[in-house]
């Protein structure tokens, strides 16, 4: 049982590049989230899905883009890569009903 | 709105020390709280929730709504209890969303 899987765990991108970021859950949870974690700001809520289909913005959506096509997916996208995009991205689904997230490994991203 | 306020980013104690870590929320409905943990390249864990009223590694956490707020402490921090911590809110409306605080770390000196 893997949990939550991200790849990739590092990315350099430059200005402008465009890139997704993998995440997928093997737990059957119909809840996915992304998170951006900066220093001193916490983790902040990017997007969000409540099943396939559904997708919905969180706090901070600006420059990014999801889908969810199966329940197993949840990719985050980046078309216009800027340096305020430089953060660690952190995947997390959750079962309806529950309340514990269960959180992937994180994947640094930095734009130059 | 809903809010969660950790006002220290770092905090340093000796081991064998008491260690206490703040946490205050804002929520206008029944607030649901947890307090995650990341270990040194590790993923974020939860450590323990309030409605569970559990000590999980010596770590406890008690709920005052008085107060809003949901600290999190441990009469004798070691080595090993250093790591990020973070206070969270459940918002139980569409999605299950967590709203995070600022983070917290914790360094325990031997």
């Amino acid at each position: 049982n893997a949990g939550v899987t991200q790849t990739p765990k590092f990315r350099i991108l430059k200005i402008g590049q465009s890139m997704t970021l993998q995440c997928a859950q093997d737990m059957n949870h119909n809840y996915m989230y992304w998170y951006r974690q900066d220093p001193g700001m916490g983790l902040k809520l990017i997007y969000y899905s409540v099943g396939a289909g559904i997708t919905d913005k969180g706090e901070v959506p600006n420059g990014y883009n999801v889908s969810r096509s199966t329940t197993e997916d949840f990719p985050l996208r980046l078309e216009l890569a800027a340096p305020s995009q430089t953060s660690v991205y952190f995947c997390a689904s959750i079962k309806a009903g529950a309340n514990v997230l269960t959180f992937g490994a994180g994947s640094r991203l930095t734009v130059l | 709105a809903q809010r969660v306020t950790q006002p220290e980013k770092l905090l340093s104690v000796f081991k064998g020390a008491p260690v206490e870590l703040k946490c205050n929320y804002s929520y206008s409905g029944s607030p649901e709280l947890f307090w995650y943990v990341q270990y040194s390249r590790q993923r974020l864990q939860l450590l323990l929730r309030h409605i569970s009223r559990e000590s999980i590694k010596g770590f406890t956490a008690d709920l005052n709504k008085g107060e809003t707020s949901f600290h999190l402490k441990k009469p004798f921090a070691q080595e090993e209890d250093s790591a990020m911590y973070y206070c969270a809110l459940l918002q139980e409306t569409s999605g299950s969303r967590l709203t995070f605080g600022e983070g917290t770390q914790l360094t325990v000196n031997p």
